[in-house]
């Protein structure tokens, strides 16, 4: 099946610094992506989606100007959390949507990234 | 997007067939069902998704209640390491509008 790749795996950084997560479709054009926020022993939460070339939408009760989303290429997608604190610790995973082979709408997921805030 | 409602968590012994129900009462025409699982700490992985017929892939078969209110998954020999959460969202875009996951069931294999 389809590949996307998350990076890093795994990052801890100190409260108040800024952390990139890259998202990338290795095999295939991702028209939208997707980036999800999970807490432990909670289910994914849909935090926003990008579509290449475009402005994130946001869920409601998602910082826009926390969570910066950018989606440059049909390849790649980016997630900067600013000015993280421990609150922002999480399991961060991202997906991507395109024709990749399978049906139509078929969603593809990272292995995630989870982020400790200290 | 239609609520579904699942058990929180369900045991099966391995090498059995693992049966895991769904609720989906409020589904409409155009949803379709899919069944997503994720191990711990890994993203979720697509299993298998249907509109009314009953579905089987590789992995697992979907049964889909006439009245499209209820299905369940499948697994029919189950092993350890389909030991995961699994999900099962309703949803007319499919991945295209993303998904809304529920809290899931936990299956746990035993061995």
């Amino acid at each position: 099946g389809a590949v996307v790749s998350q990076h890093p795996s795994r990052v801890i950084c100190k409260s108040g610094t800024s952390v990139k997560i890259e998202c990338r479709s290795l095999d295939f054009q991702a028209t939208t992506m997707f980036w999800y926020r999970q807490f432990p022993k909670q289910s994914l939460m849909l935090m926003a989606t990008s579509n290449e070339g475009s402005k994130a939408t946001y869920e409601q009760g998602v910082e826009k100007d926390k969570f910066l989303i950018n989606h440059a290429s049909l390849t790649l997608s980016t997630l900067t959390v600013t000015s993280a604190h421990p609150e922002d610790s999480s399991f961060y995973i991202c997906s991507a949507s395109g024709l990749a082979g399978g049906f139509a709408g078929e969603l593809f997921f990272g292995e995630g990234s989870r982020l400790t805030v200290l | 997007d239609a609520k579904t409602t699942q058990p929180t968590s369900m045991d099966c012994a391995e090498g059995r067939a693992a049966n895991l129900p769904c609720n989906h009462s409020t589904i409409s025409g155009n949803e379709y069902v899919y069944w997503y699982r994720q191990i711990h700490s890994q993203g979720p992985q697509y299993i298998i998704h249907g509109l009314k017929n009953n579905e089987t892939n590789e992995m697992a078969s979907l049964i889909i209640t006439e009245d499209r209110k209820s299905s369940t998954l499948i697994l029919p020999h189950a092993t350890l390491r389909d030991t995961a959460v699994y999900y099962c969202i309703v949803s007319s875009g499919g991945g295209a509008d993303g998904l809304t996951f529920g809290k899931g069931t936990h299956l746990i294999i035993q061995p």
